[in-house]
């Protein structure tokens, strides 16, 4: 059973374009959300995260937006730039509870930015 | 260069014969963690290791095992591969009060036949 759901596994946006990609959640018990971000033959690097107290959070060109009653979270980027190609994934922890540092990925999405 | 090392990078083995895919981190942290990468699965954790002798099973720690003997190393060992094991596999590290925020290595391809 999949907790953690990114519907969408590929999007393509022109640069200078926003990008939004989706997440979904299906655990309340969830109280913190990442997101990451993988390219070719390397490992996923930390992106940006939230905690389930908040309803959004901003880091320069990204932000993530959290609706605890839909269960549901967006990654913006905005402007896409061509070397945020890359895999994203979506990420949920209990971090509140005992289970701390365990981490439920989504599938990822591949976004591809066009110059 | 703080960071997190696996190797092989890559595998090529045989039923049956048991492997070991090292890593290591240099960050001291106290927090390490397997995954294994599948398509249409995303990441899922295998084990994880809260510090030096503490380990403890993931969602799929079926077939693997770990150690935690120092603090910088966590080796993944598969004593019997089989060909459902072929995956992609990242070993991550993470700080203290900030189990969440995961450092990952640059992963292990595996091919078992």
């Amino acid at each position: 059973d999949q907790q953690v759901k990114q519907n969408s596994p590929s999007l393509s946006v022109q640069e200078g374009r926003i990008s939004i990609l989706n997440c979904d959640y299906t655990n309340s018990m969830f109280d913190y959300f990442l997101w990451y971000k993988k390219y070719p033959a390397e490992g996923p690097t930390f992106l940006i995260s939230i905690s389930s107290i908040k309803d959004k959070n901003e880091d320069g060109r990204f932000t993530v937006f959290l609706n605890k009653s839909a269960k549901h979270l967006s990654l913006h980027i905005v402007p896409s730039q061509p070397g945020d190609s890359a895999v994203y994934f979506c990420a949920a922890s209990n971090a509140g509870g005992t289970s701390y540092g365990k981490l439920t990925f989504g599938q990822g999405t591949i976004l591809t930015v066009h110059p | 260069e703080a960071q997190v090392t696996q190797n092989p990078r890559y595998l090529i083995t045989v039923t049956g014969k048991k492997l070991t895919v090292t890593c290591s981190q240099n960050m001291n942290h106290e927090y390490m963690s397997w995954y294994r990468q599948d398509p249409g699965l995303g990441l899922r954790q295998i084990y994880y290791s809260m510090n030096v002798e503490v380990t403890d099973k993931g969602d799929v720690p079926e077939g693997y095992k770990v150690s935690r003997k120092e603090k910088r190393n966590f080796p993944l060992i598969l004593e019997s591969p089989s060909p459902n094991q072929t995956s992609l596999y990242f070993c991550a590290s993470s700080p203290p009060a900030s189990e969440e925020t995961q450092y990952f290595g640059p992963g292990t391809r595996l091919l078992v036949l």
